[in-house]
């Protein structure tokens, strides 16, 4: 079964350091996502991007971060300057136009120190 | 306001008991309805979903759920858990008002004890 897969699955960082968290959507999906997790919180929505360009972003998506699809396989999320609140699990996820069920990957879990 | 209510946190059942795990949601028309499940250390699996048609609707890992209109519900059973769903489940909508991106509730965790 296709799989959605994200990289690495842990990564700890030192506050203000940049991070790159790397996604491989299934390969006909056409919608790419990024959620996270705060532990012990909902799973919240960070972005939506659809025709290599934002369709959608939460207010958490701040001008600290950013998505890019550089290749046509990979899809990005970037953290310029990280914080220690934006220690989580972040999960990405694709999907075809007109199913919501998304599939996710099984996620990366940042650690800020 | 729209919303996702899983109103309990935390459930312990005896394995081969069954299991109810309840989700109520707040939004204008009806959404597109979703459980995943998450086991400890991995990502989200997406157990069954909704969209329209027969109310019942099956899943995989023998897990079904039921869309209640009436009760703005979608609560998720299984007639005789095992030890391997320990796992924490996730209700979640996607509604055209909120431009279909998916809104979870807050989980509950699942604890199978033998």
């Amino acid at each position: 079964e296709p799989e959605v897969t994200q990289t690495p699955s842990h990564q700890v960082t030192q506050m203000g350091q940049e991070v790159i968290l790397r996604c491989v959507p299934i390969s006909n999906h056409l919608y790419f996502y990024w959620y996270r997790q705060i532990l012990g919180q909902k799973v919240e929505f960070l972005v939506s991007f659809y025709n290599n360009e934002i369709s959608e972003k939460s207010e958490i998506f701040d001008d600290q971060f950013s998505v890019e699809r550089p290749d046509g396989s990979n899809f990005t999320l970037k953290i310029r300057s990280t914080k220690l609140e934006d220690s989580a699990m972040y999960f990405c996820a694709s999907s075809v136009p007109g199913d919501y069920g998304y599939t996710f990957g099984s996620g990366t879990r940042l650690t800020v120190v | 306001a729209q919303s996702v209510t899983q109103p309990d946190i935390h459930i312990t059942v005896s394995e081969g008991a069954s299991l109810e795990l309840r989700c109520n949601y707040s939004y204008g028309a009806t959404p597109y309805l979703f459980w995943y499940v998450q086991s400890p250390g991995q990502g989200l699996q997406l157990l069954l979903k909704y969209f329209s048609g027969d109310t019942l609707v099956q899943g995989i890992k023998g897990f079904e759920a039921e869309f209640k209109r009436s009760q703005s519900s979608f609560n998720l059973r299984k007639p005789s858990v095992h030890w391997s769903d320990a796992a924490e489940y996730f209700c979640a909508v996607a509604a055209r008002s909120n431009d279909y991106k998916l809104s979870f509730g807050a989980g509950t965790t699942v604890t199978v004890r033998a």
